[in-house]
């Protein structure tokens, strides 16, 4: 079946710049999750959706950064007046339930802020 | 000091040798464990999750050491193929709180 897709594959912007960032997860999956992995770097949660339940935000590193997911399905990334420390690589990740096994990822979008 | 810690590597090994790396982490509460697969330039994928009692599929063996707070992966007979960054993950008792490790980079040689 299809896996996790993310689009754009890559996005290129200015300084001060906004950006959306799409993932659709596995069809049924619960849990969707965003994570951001700069350059020869882990992986850094940002945010962690499951279901109608409140979202986990503990992760975004500013209030620039935002989501949300409609019809628990698709979600959105929103990084408002993008810097350069923003550039890395986003990844999106969905998991059936109970939601916290096995972790499906989307090929990334990567964020280039000139 | 990290939640997750591990030996960034580059572990450079030929082919057919045995490898093996861990992963300790800070947490006593983490709850599952699991190492994932990243290639370049693509997304990670996991390789296995790690059980108590240990558990091996295939070359893979992974072992989780609760009281000393670390777990590890040995890979035999290795295949050029397995040359990729491998990423310790624990998770805590929230879904949300999964902890990625920086991932060990291993290069096979033929």
């Amino acid at each position: 079946g299809a896996g996790v897709s993310q689009s754009p594959s890559n996005k290129v912007t200015e300084k001060g710049k906004d950006v959306e960032l799409r993932c659709d997860p596995i069809s049924g999956h619960t849990a969707l999750y965003w994570y951001r992995q700069s350059l020869g770097q882990g992986l850094e949660f940002l945010i962690y959706f499951q279901g109608n339940s409140a979202p986990d935000k503990s992760g975004l590193p500013s209030d620039r950064f935002s989501a949300e997911r409609t019809g628990g399905s698709v979600s959105t990334l929103t990084i408002q007046r993008t810097q350069q420390e923003d550039s890395a690589v986003y990844l999106c990740a969905s998991s059936p339930p109970p939601g916290w096994e096995t972790q499906y990822f989307g090929p990334g979008t990567r964020l280039l802020v000139l | 000091r990290k939640e997750v810690e591990q030996d960034p590597g580059p572990f450079n090994v030929p082919e057919g040798a045995t490898v093996a790396f861990n992963c300790t982490y800070s947490n006593s509460a983490s709850q599952s464990f699991f190492w994932y697969r990243q290639d370049c330039r693509k997304e990670p994928k996991l390789l296995m999750s790690v059980y108590s009692s240990g558990n091996e599929d295939g070359r893979f063996t992974a072992q989780l050491n609760r009281a000393s707070q670390y777990i590890s992966l040995l890979i035999r007979d290795s295949k050029l193929s397995d040359s990729a960054t491998y990423l310790c993950v624990v998770r805590y008792s929230s879904a949300s709180k999964i902890i990625f490790g920086s991932g060990t980079r291993l290069s096979i040689r033929p």
